[in-house]
């Protein structure tokens, strides 16, 4: 299985709203990603997670909130968003040494 | 940050011609030149990389150069097909230690039938 499965595919949220995205892998990946990817841009690094430990936060905004529950699965918690972040939300996974990183397929989020 | 450069930004090639995409690097410490690909509406997808031991790879229609000296690589696609239209970055990183996976600007290849 060399899937990364997110859901949901698109989501719609208001501004007050609480939300999830969900990612899962079952590659064996100890470091998980998450990317923003905005229209005709490259994918740009949000959140490394190495061991289920949060490695890297690219000084984003306290509304996004990343949590590794397991070494399977990856989540990040959105509230109070602004339309500003509507764009698709890529998760990914890696082993720790090797470059080859596995990419979902998104969840794209238009917030109103 | 790491810069990364790529070029050209898009590209038009006929069906069956040879596509090329550059991406120049700074950090002389990366040790792994991937390319990533990526259809519209899905993530981006690893299509072949280098290690900087060797100076060309080549699997199928597809071939990576890479010139340390000059801090460059390349991706040649060869026969251009219309399903390789598509966007492609490149994101060089060092393997050591952790790895940050950032990518280059991305080039937007349309090959016409």
């Amino acid at each position: 299985d060399t899937e990364v499965t997110q859901t949901p595919k698109h989501l719609v949220m208001g501004m007050t709203n609480k939300k999830s995205l969900k990612c899962e892998q079952h590659m064996g990946h100890r470091a998980m990603y998450w990317y923003k990817q905005k229209a005709k841009k490259p994918p740009e690094l949000m959140f490394v997670y190495s061991y289920e430990k949060l490695s890297i936060n690219e000084s984003v905004p306290s509304r996004f909130s990343p949590e590794c529950p397991n070494s399977s699965l990856l989540n990040l918690h959105l509230h109070a968003l602004q339309p500003e972040d509507s764009a698709l939300y890529l998760c990914a996974s890696s082993s720790v040494v090797v470059g080859k990183a596995f990419f979902g397929q998104g969840t794209r989020l238009t917030v109103v | 940050q790491q810069q990364v450069k790529q070029s050209p930004q898009s590209l038009i090639v006929q069906k069956g011609g040879i596509s090329i995409i550059n991406c120049a690097y700074e950090n002389t410490a990366f040790d792994y030149f991937p390319w990533y690909q990526q259809f519209p509406g899905k993530g981006p997808a690893l299509l072949i990389a280098i290690r900087p031991d060797v100076s060309e790879k080549k699997e199928g229609r597809f071939t990576i150069s890479f010139n340390k000296s000059a801090k460059q690589f390349s991706l040649h696609i060869m026969d251009s097909q219309p399903g390789d239209s598509a966007t492609y970055f490149c994101a060089p990183l060092y393997t050591t230690g952790f790895q940050k996976l950032v990518f280059g600007t991305g080039t937007r290849l349309l090959v016409s039938p």
